[in-house]
C-alpha cells in the first residue's frame, strides 16, 4: 500500500525557517518524480515545488522561488522541503504527493495525509 | 502561468441528480488535466486523469470529458459520499495550476 507521511510542521515567526519530510512507503521512491502542494485555511490547491526521480531537475513556483529548497534522499525513501524567509502568506496545510510518472509533468496519484506550517508572531 | 476557472464555485444538488463541473484553461492543455476531490480536513484524490481516464477504484458514475480549453466532470448519480469540493488541475507545463475549486453541496 502506497502511503506518503509528512511530517515537520509547526509555529515559526515570520522571517524564520523549518524543514518539512515526507516518508514514503508502498513503491519504489526512487522511480517517481515528487510535489509539494499547499493549501491556505480555508483556500484552494496551490502548487509549490517538483523534484524528478533521480534528484536532478527541480521547479518552484514563483511564490517561494529563491525561499523553499526540494530535495530528496532516495536511499531513506523521504522528500524534503527546506523552507526558509517564512511569511504569514506561507501558512498553510503542505501536502506531498507523487507523480504518476519519473518526471514532474503527470498528475498527481497518491498524497499525503498533510503537515500545518504556521507562520506567526 | 495558465489559469483555471471552473464553475460553478458552489453547487447545490440532490442524491440522484446527475451534476456537471466545468473546467476552462486559459490556453489549450492538450488533454493534460486530472480531477480531484477533496472531502474536509484530508487530502485531494485523484479521480480522473488525462481528461477522460477513470483512476482505478473511482467509482463508474464519475467521468471526465473535454480536450484543449473546456474540460467538464460529470457525476451521474449522485451518493451521499459524493458531497465534497471537487479541483481541476493542468499538467501541460511546469507550473502547474489548480482550478479554485466547486463545493458540492446538498440540497
Amino acid at each position: 500500500e502506497v502511503q506518503l507521511v509528512e511530517s515537520g510542521g509547526g509555529l515559526v515567526q515570520p522571517g524564520g525557517s523549518l524543514r518539512l519530510s515526507c516518508a514514503a512507503s508502498g513503491f519504489t521512491f526512487s522511480t517517481y518524480a515528487m510535489h509539494w502542494v499547499r493549501q491556505a485555511p480555508g483556500k484552494g490547491l496551490e502548487y509549490v515545488s517538483a523534484i524528478s526521480s533521480n534528484g536532478g531537475s527541480t521547479y518552484y513556483a514563483n511564490s517561494v522561488k529563491g525561499r523553499f529548497t526540494i530535495s530528496r534522499d532516495n536511499s531513506k525513501n523521504t522528500l524534503y522541503l527546506q523552507m526558509g524567509s517564512l511569511r504569514t502568506e506561507d501558512m498553510a496545510v503542505y501536502y506531498c504527493a507523487r507523480d504518476s510518472s519519473d518526471y514532474y509533468l503527470h498528475y498527481f496519484d497518491y498524497w499525503g495525509q498533510g503537515t500545518l506550517v504556521t507562520v506567526s508572531s | 502561468d495558465i489559469q483555471m476557472t471552473q464553475s460553478p464555485s458552489t453547487l447545490s444538488a440532490s442524491v440522484g441528480d446527475r451534476v456537471t463541473i466545468t473546467c476552462r484553461a486559459s490556453q489549450s492543455i492538450s488533454s493534460s488535466l486530472a480531477w480531484y476531490q477533496q472531502k474536509p480536513g484530508k487530502a485531494p484524490k485523484l479521480l480522473i486523469y488525462k481528461a477522460s481516464n477513470l483512476e482505478s477504484g473511482v467509482p463508474s458514475r464519475f467521468s471526465g470529458s473535454g480536450s484543449g480549453t473546456e474540460f467538464t466532470l460529470t457525476i451521474s448519480s449522485l451518493q451521499p459520499d459524493d458531497f465534497a469540493t471537487y479541483y481541476c488541475q493542468q499538467y501541460n507545463s511546469y507550473s502547474q495550476t489548480f482550478g479554485q475549486g466547486t463545493k458540492l453541496e446538498i440540497k
